[in-house]
């Protein structure tokens, strides 16, 4: 099993509409959870981190977490042709300081 | 306010030769982490470091590969006698602090390693 698991996509999405992107990881002891966007030749953008269970908002963006299901997701609302990018999940490692990235899923937004 | 620089953008290198890599995490953060993402793959952890000290390396390829965080000046991320397969995008990223959960990693815009 990967530790974790992203959806390749491509995902295409029309401009206005919800994207959901999700995620799946191995390690029962992570505690932090991260989600990043990459542009193409870019290096990695924080735009979330997520703690606890349930949901946390921030502006556009909602990530949803369910340890027991050992799960977390993205929703981007209003999706405008700028969020094309890559997704990148990133739980922290139990115990210690390292981040475990997926392979990303690809968005595109169409205009 | 800058954020986390690593220098040189971009460096080409032909087999054999040694690669430096340097980066300066961003003010106030001195906590310091190294990552790899080959082309078509994900980002891997490579290395840890605190000011003077390496904290966790386990990440780290055993040969040729060898990292420092000194006192003063950048973190150097160094690759002696480098192969084609070293041929990479090397990030950094840094922190305000470690332990607690609560701790968010910036990346820097990287270097990309071409090996000749």
């Amino acid at each position: 099993q990967k530790e974790v698991e992203q959806n390749s996509g491509p995902l295409s999405v029309p401009e206005g509409a919800i994207a959901s992107l999700n995620c799946t990881y191995s390690d029962r002891v992570s505690q932090s959870f991260f989600w990043y966007r990459q542009y193409s030749g870019k290096s990695p953008e924080l735009i979330m981190s997520i703690y606890s269970n349930g949901d946390k908002e921030d502006g556009r963006f909602t990530a949803q977490l369910n340890k027991a299901s050992q799960y977390v997701s993205l929703l981007i609302r209003d999706s405008q042709p700028s969020d094309s990018a890559t997704y990148l999940c990133a739980p922290r490692k139990g115990g210690s300081e390292k981040l475990v990235f997926g392979k990303g899923t690809k968005l595109t937004v169409n205009p | 306010n800058a954020g986390v620089m690593q220098n040189p953008r971009h460096l080409v290198r032909r087999r054999g030769q040694e690669a430096r890599l340097r980066c300066s995490p961003m003010k106030g953060h001195s906590h310091v982490y190294w990552y790899r993402q080959l082309p078509e793959e994900g980002l891997k952890f490579m290395v840890y470091l605190q000011k003077e000290n390496i904290i966790d390396e386990s990440g780290m390829p055993k040969e040729r590969f060898s990292a420092e965080f000194p006192k003063e000046g950048p973190s150097i991320l160094r690759i002696q006698q480098v192969v084609r397969g070293d041929s990479a995008a090397y990030f950094c990223a840094s922190s305000p602090r470690g332990g607690p959960s609560y701790n968010e990693q910036f990346f820097g815009p990287g270097t990309r390693l071409t090996v000749l």
